[in-house]
C-alpha cells in the first residue's frame, strides 16, 4: 500500500526561526517524485518544493529546503527565517508514474509573532 | 495564465440529492485530478483524467462519477448523497506526468444536511 506520514499535526514557531516539519512515505515503486503543499486559510493547495527521488542532491527553494532521505524514505521539509505568512497546512505528497498522488493528513504550522 | 477554476465555491444540498462541481483547467493542462478533503483525513484521491479518459481511480462509491470535455474542462457528480460526503473538493490540474506538479483550484466546500 502506498501510505504518507505526517507524524506532527499541529507545529508551532517564532518568527524568524527555523522549524522543521516531517514525512515518511512507504512504497515499493523506485521511480517516483516528492513534494510539500501548503494550504493557508484561502484554501488553495501552494506548491512549495518537489524533490526527484533519484537525486541525492536535497532540493531547495529560497528559505525552504528539504531533508530527503531515500533509503529511510523520509522528506522532511525545513523553513528557515518563518515568517506570518507561512503559517498554513502543510501537506507532503508523492507522486507515482501513471500520474497517481498520495497525500499526508498534513500538519497545522503557527507562526508565533 | 489564469489559474485552476472551480465553481461553485460552496454548496449546500440536503441528503438523498445529487451535485455536480466543475473545474476548468489552466490552458495546456489535460490531467485533471479531483480530491476529497475532510479533518483528520487529508486528500483522498478520488479519480484522474486526461484526454478525456479516466486514468486512474481512488477507492470511493460508484456514486462519485466524473467525466473530462474535449476541452478538458472537468465535472465531478455525487449521486445520493451521505451526511459524510460533507467535505471541501479539491481539482487539480496538470500536464499529467508524474513529475509534474499538481496545480489546485481553491475548492468546492459542499455541505450535506
Amino acid at each position: 500500500a502506498q501510505t504518507v506520514t505526517q507524524s506532527q499535526p499541529e507545529m508551532s514557531v517564532q518568527e524568524a526561526e527555523t522549524v522543521t516539519l516531517s514525512c515518511t512515505y512507504d512504497t515499493s515503486e523506485s521511480d517516483y517524485y516528492l513534494f510539500w503543499y501548503k494550504q493557508p486559510p484561502s484554501r488553495q493547495m501552494i506548491l512549495v518544493i518537489r524533490q526527484e527521488a533519484y537525486k541525492q542532491q536535497n532540493a531547495t527553494e529560497n528559505r525552504f529546503s528539504v531533508n530527503f532521505q531515500k533509503a529511510a524514505k523520509s522528506f522532511s521539509l525545513k523553513i528557515s527565517d518563518s515568517q506570518l505568512g507561512d503559517a498554513a497546512m502543510y501537506f507532503c505528497a508523492y507522486g507515482l508514474t501513471g500520474n497517481q498522488f498520495y497525500f499526508g493528513t498534513g500538519t497545522s504550522l503557527t507562526v508565533i509573532p | 495564465k489564469a489559474g485552476v477554476t472551480q465553481t461553485p465555491r460552496y454548496l449546500i444540498k440536503t441528503r438523498g440529492q445529487q451535485v455536480t462541481l466543475s473545474c476548468s483547467p489552466i490552458s495546456g493542462h489535460r490531467s485533471v485530478s479531483w480530491y476529497q478533503q475532510t479533518p483528520g483525513q487529508g486528500l483522498q484521491f478520488l479519480f484522474e483524467y486526461f484526454s478525456e479518459t479516466q486514468r486512474n481511480k481512488g477507492n470511493f462509491p460508484g456514486r462519485f462519477s466524473g467525466r473530462q470535455f474535449s476541452n478538458s474542462r472537468s465535472e465531478m457528480n455525487v449521486s445520493t448523497l451521505e451526511l459524510g460526503d460533507s467535505a471541501l473538493y479539491l481539482c487539480a490540474s496538470s500536464f499529467g506526468r508524474y513529475n509534474s506538479p499538481l496545480h489546485f483550484g481553491n475548492g468546492t466546500r459542499l455541505t450535506v444536511t
